[in-house]
């Protein structure tokens, strides 16, 4: 079975400038992660979708910042506009439906290494 | 505020030898413990969920056991291609997010 697919992998674009990661979840996920790592901070939960549905966008840093899920099987995390500060290794992450007594193992896509110059 | 704190930030080993790599964790109430493996360039891969103190699970080299307070992940013999990242998460009861922490980097030797 296929992984998470994100796209691009690479992405170096400069300041000011749009910036589209996109997703596609394993088939018959119903929840959707999208992270961002950095080395000082390591692995932040920037927003969390369930049945296309955003439940949990508290970690989405600012206003610049929005995500969609328009179906079951595609997501776009937006910057716009973006700043060097957003370089990072962006991941989007599915599982089955989180439970509030069952834990679904994530499984994570190989991320989009995003600079802003 | 819920944390997880990761230590060694690196480890190297020789092939063979053992150690542990700990993972402490501070939440108001457990609802899981992660366990995952990163390679460079890749996404975290899963490799345990812990959910009560004293249970331990197991897969080939590795061991994951789990006290109130800390987890260790560890390494038995390990082999080269045991070298990776290693990152542990928890969940706080009442919530869906993962608290991720920065991970310790394993590099095993031949």
């Amino acid at each position: 079975d296929a992984g998470v697919i994100q796209s691009p992998r690479h992405e170096v674009t400069e300041m000011g400038q749009e910036v589209t990661l996109r997703c596609k979840p394993i088939s018959g996920h119903n929840s959707l992660f999208w992270y961002r790592q950095t080395m000082m901070r390591g692995l932040e939960l920037l927003i969390y979708f369930n049945n296309n549905v955003p439940i949990d966008d508290s970690g989405m840093p600012e206003d610049r910042f929005s995500a969609k899920m328009p179906n079951a099987s595609f997501s776009t995390l937006k910057i716009q506009p973006s700043e060097p500060r957003d370089s990072a290794v962006y991941f989007c992450a599915s599982s089955l439906r989180q439970g509030d007594n069952s834990n679904q193992p994530q499984h994570f896509g190989d991320g989009t290494r995003l600079s802003i110059l | 505020e819920d944390q997880v704190t990761q230590s060694p930030e690196a480890l190297r080993l020789q092939e063979g030898e053992s150690s542990s790599l700990n993972c402490s964790y501070t939440v108001s109430g457990l609802r899981g413990l992660f366990w995952y493996r990163q390679d460079p360039g890749k996404g975290p891969e899963f490799l345990f969920t812990l959910y009560s103190a004293g249970e331990e699970k197991e897969k080939e080299r590795l061991k994951a056991t789990l006290t109130k307070k800390e987890s260790f992940l560890h390494i038995t013999a390990p082999k080269p291609e045991d070298s990776a990242t290693y990152l542990c998460a928890v969940r706080d009861s009442g919530t869906y997010k993962y608290i991720f922490g920065t991970g310790t980097r394993l590099k095993v030797l031949a």
